[in-house]
Protein backbone atom coordinates (compact mmCIF):
# COMPACT_ATOMS: atom_id res chain seq x y z
CA UNK A 1 0.00 0.00 0.00
CA UNK A 2 1.00 3.21 -0.53
CA UNK A 3 0.47 7.03 1.08
CA UNK A 4 1.51 10.57 1.38
CA UNK A 5 1.78 12.72 3.97
CA UNK A 6 1.58 16.36 3.56
CA UNK A 7 3.08 17.77 7.22
CA UNK A 8 1.68 21.60 6.61
CA UNK A 9 -2.34 21.82 5.82
CA UNK A 10 -1.69 26.06 5.51
CA UNK A 11 1.38 27.58 4.50
CA UNK A 12 1.27 31.46 4.76
CA UNK A 13 3.72 33.80 3.47
CA UNK A 14 4.04 37.23 2.06
CA UNK A 15 5.12 38.10 -1.74
CA UNK A 16 8.60 37.43 -2.94
CA UNK A 17 9.31 35.35 -0.01
CA UNK A 18 10.83 31.49 -0.67
CA UNK A 19 8.40 28.78 0.28
CA UNK A 20 8.56 25.00 0.52
CA UNK A 21 5.59 22.69 0.81
CA UNK A 22 6.31 19.37 2.70
CA UNK A 23 5.70 15.72 1.24
CA UNK A 24 6.26 12.55 2.58
CA UNK A 25 5.25 9.26 1.37
CA UNK A 26 5.63 5.49 1.84
CA UNK A 27 5.48 2.80 -0.93
CA UNK A 28 7.33 -0.56 -1.11
CA UNK A 29 8.04 -0.34 -4.16
CA UNK A 30 9.20 1.82 -6.74
CA UNK A 31 7.20 4.98 -7.03
CA UNK A 32 6.21 8.14 -9.65
CA UNK A 33 5.31 11.55 -7.65
CA UNK A 34 3.81 14.01 -8.60
CA UNK A 35 3.06 17.80 -7.45
CA UNK A 36 -0.79 19.21 -8.79
CA UNK A 37 -1.86 22.73 -8.32
CA UNK A 38 -5.89 23.84 -7.70
CA UNK A 39 -6.53 27.01 -8.02
CA UNK A 40 -9.97 28.28 -6.27
CA UNK A 41 -13.12 26.62 -8.03
CA UNK A 42 -10.82 25.14 -10.34
CA UNK A 43 -9.70 21.42 -11.19
CA UNK A 44 -6.37 20.38 -10.52
CA UNK A 45 -3.41 20.17 -12.83
CA UNK A 46 -0.07 19.09 -12.99
CA UNK A 47 2.96 21.40 -11.58
CA UNK A 48 5.52 18.64 -11.84
CA UNK A 49 6.49 15.10 -11.81
CA UNK A 50 9.54 12.76 -10.89
CA UNK A 51 9.47 9.87 -13.03
CA UNK A 52 13.53 8.78 -12.62
CA UNK A 53 16.76 10.47 -13.37
CA UNK A 54 17.69 13.87 -11.64
CA UNK A 55 16.27 13.95 -8.03
CA UNK A 56 15.70 17.74 -9.06
CA UNK A 57 12.79 18.05 -11.04
CA UNK A 58 11.55 21.90 -12.29
CA UNK A 59 8.23 22.66 -13.21
CA UNK A 60 6.00 25.18 -14.14
CA UNK A 61 5.53 28.73 -12.99
CA UNK A 62 9.09 29.07 -11.52
CA UNK A 63 8.25 25.88 -8.80
CA UNK A 64 10.63 22.85 -8.23
CA UNK A 65 10.78 19.88 -6.24
CA UNK A 66 13.57 17.59 -5.10
CA UNK A 67 13.30 13.56 -4.65
CA UNK A 68 15.11 12.30 -1.65
CA UNK A 69 14.42 8.22 -1.83
CA UNK A 70 16.34 8.27 1.65
CA UNK A 71 14.19 10.20 3.23
CA UNK A 72 11.14 9.65 1.38
CA UNK A 73 10.78 12.75 0.56
CA UNK A 74 9.27 15.16 -2.26
CA UNK A 75 9.45 18.54 -1.40
CA UNK A 76 7.89 21.49 -3.58
CA UNK A 77 9.91 24.84 -3.44
CA UNK A 78 10.15 28.59 -4.91
CA UNK A 79 12.07 31.05 -4.36
CA UNK A 80 9.88 33.91 -4.45
CA UNK A 81 6.04 33.59 -4.67
CA UNK A 82 3.32 35.70 -6.18
CA UNK A 83 -0.13 36.67 -4.76
CA UNK A 84 -0.81 34.67 -7.98
CA UNK A 85 0.01 31.43 -6.67
CA UNK A 86 -2.28 31.15 -3.94
CA UNK A 87 -3.57 28.10 -4.48
CA UNK A 88 -3.99 24.16 -2.75
CA UNK A 89 -1.39 21.74 -3.19
CA UNK A 90 -1.49 18.47 -3.67
CA UNK A 91 1.10 15.96 -3.56
CA UNK A 92 0.40 12.62 -5.24
CA UNK A 93 1.98 9.16 -5.62
CA UNK A 94 1.54 6.19 -8.31
CA UNK A 95 3.72 2.94 -7.62
CA UNK A 96 3.63 -0.23 -9.44
CA UNK A 97 2.94 -3.12 -7.79
CA UNK A 98 2.04 -5.42 -10.39
CA UNK A 99 -1.62 -6.71 -10.80
CA UNK A 100 -4.19 -3.99 -11.52
CA UNK A 101 -2.30 -1.23 -9.60
CA UNK A 102 -2.33 0.74 -13.42
CA UNK A 103 -1.85 4.42 -13.08
CA UNK A 104 -3.83 5.04 -9.15
CA UNK A 105 -2.96 8.13 -7.85
CA UNK A 106 -2.82 8.48 -3.82
CA UNK A 107 -3.32 12.07 -2.88
CA UNK A 108 -1.80 13.84 0.18
CA UNK A 109 -4.20 16.02 2.41
CA UNK A 110 -3.52 18.99 0.32
CA UNK A 111 -1.76 22.26 1.56
CA UNK A 112 -2.98 25.74 1.27
CA UNK A 113 -0.40 28.03 0.15
CA UNK A 114 -1.75 31.76 0.83
CA UNK A 115 0.72 35.05 -0.27
CA UNK A 116 0.09 38.13 1.21
CA UNK A 117 1.03 41.36 -0.09
CA UNK B 1 -9.99 21.68 -27.31
CA UNK B 2 -12.30 21.54 -24.01
CA UNK B 3 -10.24 18.85 -22.13
CA UNK B 4 -12.20 17.58 -19.97
CA UNK B 5 -15.86 18.38 -19.17
CA UNK B 6 -18.47 17.88 -16.50
CA UNK B 7 -22.02 18.52 -15.94
CA UNK B 8 -23.74 19.87 -13.84
CA UNK B 9 -21.57 22.02 -12.02
CA UNK B 10 -23.38 22.24 -8.58
CA UNK B 11 -26.47 20.02 -7.93
CA UNK B 12 -28.55 19.87 -4.37
CA UNK B 13 -30.28 16.41 -3.68
CA UNK B 14 -32.72 15.23 -0.98
CA UNK B 15 -31.43 12.21 0.62
CA UNK B 16 -32.77 9.04 -1.12
CA UNK B 17 -32.72 11.10 -4.30
CA UNK B 18 -30.73 9.71 -7.56
CA UNK B 19 -28.63 11.37 -10.30
CA UNK B 20 -25.89 10.89 -12.74
CA UNK B 21 -22.71 13.32 -13.07
CA UNK B 22 -20.99 13.09 -16.73
CA UNK B 23 -18.07 13.50 -17.54
CA UNK B 24 -16.22 13.63 -21.37
CA UNK B 25 -13.01 14.49 -22.49
CA UNK B 26 -11.70 15.49 -26.25
CA UNK B 27 -8.44 14.01 -26.17
CA UNK B 28 -8.79 10.72 -27.06
CA UNK B 29 -7.70 8.76 -23.58
CA UNK B 30 -8.11 5.62 -23.06
CA UNK B 31 -8.20 5.95 -19.11
CA UNK B 32 -10.88 7.32 -16.97
CA UNK B 33 -11.25 8.33 -13.24
CA UNK B 34 -13.83 9.67 -10.48
CA UNK B 35 -12.81 11.25 -7.72
CA UNK B 36 -14.30 12.82 -4.45
CA UNK B 37 -12.51 15.50 -2.39
CA UNK B 38 -13.55 16.62 0.85
CA UNK B 39 -12.05 19.36 3.06
CA UNK B 40 -8.38 17.57 4.79
CA UNK B 41 -9.26 14.30 2.85
CA UNK B 42 -7.37 14.97 -0.48
CA UNK B 43 -8.77 13.24 -3.51
CA UNK B 44 -9.74 9.81 -3.00
CA UNK B 45 -10.70 7.14 -6.16
CA UNK B 46 -14.14 6.38 -6.47
CA UNK B 47 -13.72 4.72 -9.95
CA UNK B 48 -11.96 3.83 -12.62
CA UNK B 49 -12.03 3.08 -15.96
CA UNK B 50 -8.73 2.02 -17.98
CA UNK B 51 -9.94 1.50 -21.33
CA UNK B 52 -13.55 1.99 -23.06
CA UNK B 53 -15.76 -1.28 -22.00
CA UNK B 54 -13.97 -1.90 -18.72
CA UNK B 55 -14.46 -0.40 -14.86
CA UNK B 56 -12.74 -0.87 -12.00
CA UNK B 57 -13.77 -0.26 -8.04
CA UNK B 58 -11.26 2.59 -6.06
CA UNK B 59 -10.89 3.51 -2.26
CA UNK B 60 -14.33 4.45 -1.87
CA UNK B 61 -16.75 3.18 -4.19
CA UNK B 62 -19.91 2.28 -1.90
CA UNK B 63 -23.06 3.90 -3.08
CA UNK B 64 -21.84 4.48 -6.59
CA UNK B 65 -21.94 2.88 -9.76
CA UNK B 66 -20.09 3.97 -13.10
CA UNK B 67 -20.77 3.71 -16.99
CA UNK B 68 -18.23 4.00 -19.82
CA UNK B 69 -20.67 4.88 -22.09
CA UNK B 70 -18.06 5.05 -25.05
CA UNK B 71 -14.32 5.87 -24.98
CA UNK B 72 -15.29 9.87 -24.34
CA UNK B 73 -17.87 9.81 -21.72
CA UNK B 74 -17.68 8.05 -18.42
CA UNK B 75 -20.47 8.86 -15.96
CA UNK B 76 -20.81 8.06 -12.38
CA UNK B 77 -24.28 7.39 -10.54
CA UNK B 78 -25.94 8.02 -7.15
CA UNK B 79 -28.33 5.62 -6.84
CA UNK B 80 -29.75 6.51 -3.60
CA UNK B 81 -27.99 9.91 -2.50
CA UNK B 82 -26.96 10.08 1.69
CA UNK B 83 -25.71 13.00 3.08
CA UNK B 84 -22.50 11.45 3.57
CA UNK B 85 -22.09 11.82 -0.06
CA UNK B 86 -21.72 16.03 0.02
CA UNK B 87 -18.54 16.45 -1.92
CA UNK B 88 -17.20 18.27 -4.30
CA UNK B 89 -16.59 15.33 -7.58
CA UNK B 90 -13.75 15.80 -10.30
CA UNK B 91 -13.37 13.57 -13.52
CA UNK B 92 -10.16 12.56 -14.41
CA UNK B 93 -8.31 11.59 -17.74
CA UNK B 94 -5.26 9.79 -18.87
CA UNK B 95 -3.73 8.27 -21.96
CA UNK B 96 -3.22 5.07 -20.53
CA UNK B 97 -3.67 3.79 -17.25
CA UNK B 98 -0.39 3.69 -16.27
CA UNK B 99 1.54 4.57 -13.37
CA UNK B 100 3.48 7.68 -14.73
CA UNK B 101 0.82 9.10 -17.13
CA UNK B 102 -0.43 12.59 -15.96
CA UNK B 103 -4.15 12.59 -15.42
CA UNK B 104 -6.01 15.73 -16.56
CA UNK B 105 -8.82 16.85 -14.72
CA UNK B 106 -12.43 18.65 -15.04
CA UNK B 107 -13.72 21.40 -12.75
CA UNK B 108 -15.25 19.43 -10.78
CA UNK B 109 -19.79 19.26 -9.23
CA UNK B 110 -20.10 20.43 -6.06
CA UNK B 111 -22.77 18.09 -4.61
CA UNK B 112 -24.80 19.16 -1.89
CA UNK B 113 -26.93 16.50 -0.15
CA UNK B 114 -29.55 17.62 2.30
Amino acid sequence: AQSVTQLDSQVPVFEEAPVELRCNYSSSVSVYLFWYVQYPNQGLQLLLKYLSGSTLVKGINGFEAEFNKSQTSFHLRKPSVHISDTAEYFCAVSSHAGGTSYGKLTFGQGTILTVHP
Amino acid sequence: NAGVTQTPKFQVLKTGQSMTLQCAQDMNHNSMYWYRQDPGMGLRLIYYSASEGTTDKGEVPNGYNVSRLNKREFSLRLESAAPSQTSVYFCASSEQALWANEQFFGPGTRLTVL
